[in-house]
């Protein structure tokens, strides 16, 4: 099996750059992807792949690894940024499984 | 754009069995893709629960495997989601979800449903 760690809570000041990591042996074989989760809705992809978003994902929002960690960076947050991020990967036991990290509460200040 | 919309009882006893469907629309269930179920207890964080190819090949979460059971239904273009002996442990928003694969490497899940609580109780 596999598990991926995330921080439970960053914070950023408005128009400032933020990382946010998540941790895990199966980052080593395979990209993360990431989600935003804003309350009383479903996730939505924003990073996928080395460095890929999906139409309509703002360009402040970019993706990164290295070694065991991938990492989601928005550069110049914005208020609407504010929410739970969640980075999932394949499991890296060969097996055809996934695992999600514990999710990290994003506030802007 | 493909739109993936949950539907089943909000309400389940607890030993019960659990059962959803995710009806896909805007798109063919036998395209090159996994069909996934997720689920976030209240509060806490997602866990990937399975997956189905429109062949019926599935993976499940090791730690569900026993209780799941994923199936496909290609002429109405949904697939489902049944988990036996449910407890309190289980109530969730239960999310389905479209896995893509990138060369049997890495993956993505896009789009999502709206998602559905469930709430296990007498």
């Amino acid at each position: 099996s596999s598990e991926l760690t995330q921080d439970p809570a960053v914070s950023v000041a408005l128009g400032q750059t933020v990382r946010i990591t998540c941790q895990g042996d199966s980052l080593r074989s395979y990209y993360a992807s990431w989600y935003q989760q804003k309350p009383g809705q479903a996730p939505v992809l924003v990073i996928y792949g080395k460095n890929n978003r999906p139409s309509g994902i703002p360009d402040r929002f970019s993706g990164s690894s290295s070694g065991n960690t991938a990492s989601l960076t928005i550069t110049g947050a914005q208020a609407e940024d504010e929410a739970d991020y969640y980075c999932n990967s394949r499991d890296s036991s060969g097996n055809r499984h996934v695992v999600f990290g514990g999710g990290t509460k994003l506030t802007v200040l | 754009q493909v739109q993936l919309q949950e539907s089943g009882p909000g309400l389940v006893k607890p030993s019960g069995t659990l059962s959803l469907t995710c009806a896909v629309s805007g798109g063919s269930i036998s395209s090159s893709n996994w069909w996934s179920w997720i689920r976030q207890p209240p509060g806490k964080g997602l866990e990937w629960i399975g997956e189905i190819y429109h062949s019926g090949s599935t993976n499940y979460n090791p730690s569900l495997k026993s209780r799941v059971t994923i199936s496909v239904d290609k002429s109405k273009n949904q697939f489902s989601l049944k988990l036996s002996s449910v407890t309190a442990a289980d109530t969730a928003v239960y999310y389905c979800a479209r896995a893509t694969y990138y060369y049997d490497s890495y993956n993505w899940f896009d789009p999502w449903g709206q998602g559905t609580l469930v709430t296990v109780s007498s």
